[in-house]
């Protein structure tokens, strides 16, 4: 059994670009949900996809979005990246219906 | 809106204490109270959850201490090690939302 995995590990971008960040869902599990980490806080909830759809979205503005693929694997985007968007993205995955949701290892986003 | 208050900040404690991390919550809506443990370069891993039905739960060092009235829970770290040296965090879920709190940074003394 495979656990969650992210891609990149790290990743640097400039102010006004926009990224793309990957995860790969646990085997057997159905709904991705991605969490944005800034230093030293806990994991803020940003958006849960179940069958390809948005499931639920935290405070987060438009220009974070997401998709998800018929493998359950999820891409996380943001477009015209700020300074504050710096931040260890986070990928979680789980069975509908469960409480329980495995993390992966994360995505380091720097702006400069 | 901090959802989920956890304290202390930081905390540091001789191999073989007691750390104790507690969490309060302000929404009743919440039905499930997991604790993660999260070290440097690596996501959150769950370590222990409970329904807010159950006042206590155990599993091998881990204890969590639930109040449903005063909407406070707590985790206790029996016979700490220095290999339990992370951060900690609570959380609460509500439909499929985790909800975390701040964290807290253990460190046990060898």
């Amino acid at each position: 059994e495979t656990g969650v995995t992210q891609s990149p590990t790290h990743l640097i971008k400039t102010r006004g670009q926009q990224v793309t960040l990957r995860c790969s869902s646990q085997s057997g599990h159905n709904t991705v949900s991605w969490y944005q980490q800034a230093l030293g806080q806990g994991p803020q909830f940003i958006f849960q996809y179940y069958r390809e759809e948005e499931n639920g979205r935290g405070n987060f503005p438009p220009r974070f979005s997401g998709l998800q693929f018929p493998n359950y694997s999820s891409e996380l985007n943001v477009n015209a990246l700020e300074l504050d968007d710096s931040a260890l993205y986070l990928c979680a995955s789980s069975r509908q219906g469960d409480t329980e949701a495995f993390f992966g290892q994360g995505t380091r986003l720097t702006v400069v | 809106q901090q959802q989920v208050k956890q304290s202390p900040q930081s905390l540091i404690v001789q191999k073989g204490g007691i750390p104790i991390i507690n969490c309060a919550y302000e929404n009743t809506a919440f039905d499930y109270f997991p604790w993660y443990q999260q070290f440097p370069g690596k996501g959150p891993a769950l370590l222990i959850a409970i329904r807010p039905d159950v006042s206590e739960k155990k599993e091998g060092r881990f204890t969590i201490s639930f109040n449903k009235s005063a909407k406070q829970f707590s985790l206790h770290i029996m016979d700490s090690q220095p290999g339990d040296s992370a951060t900690y965090f609570c959380a609460a879920i509500r439909g499929r939302q985790l909800t975390f709190g701040s964290g807290t940074q253990l460190t046990v003394l060898p």
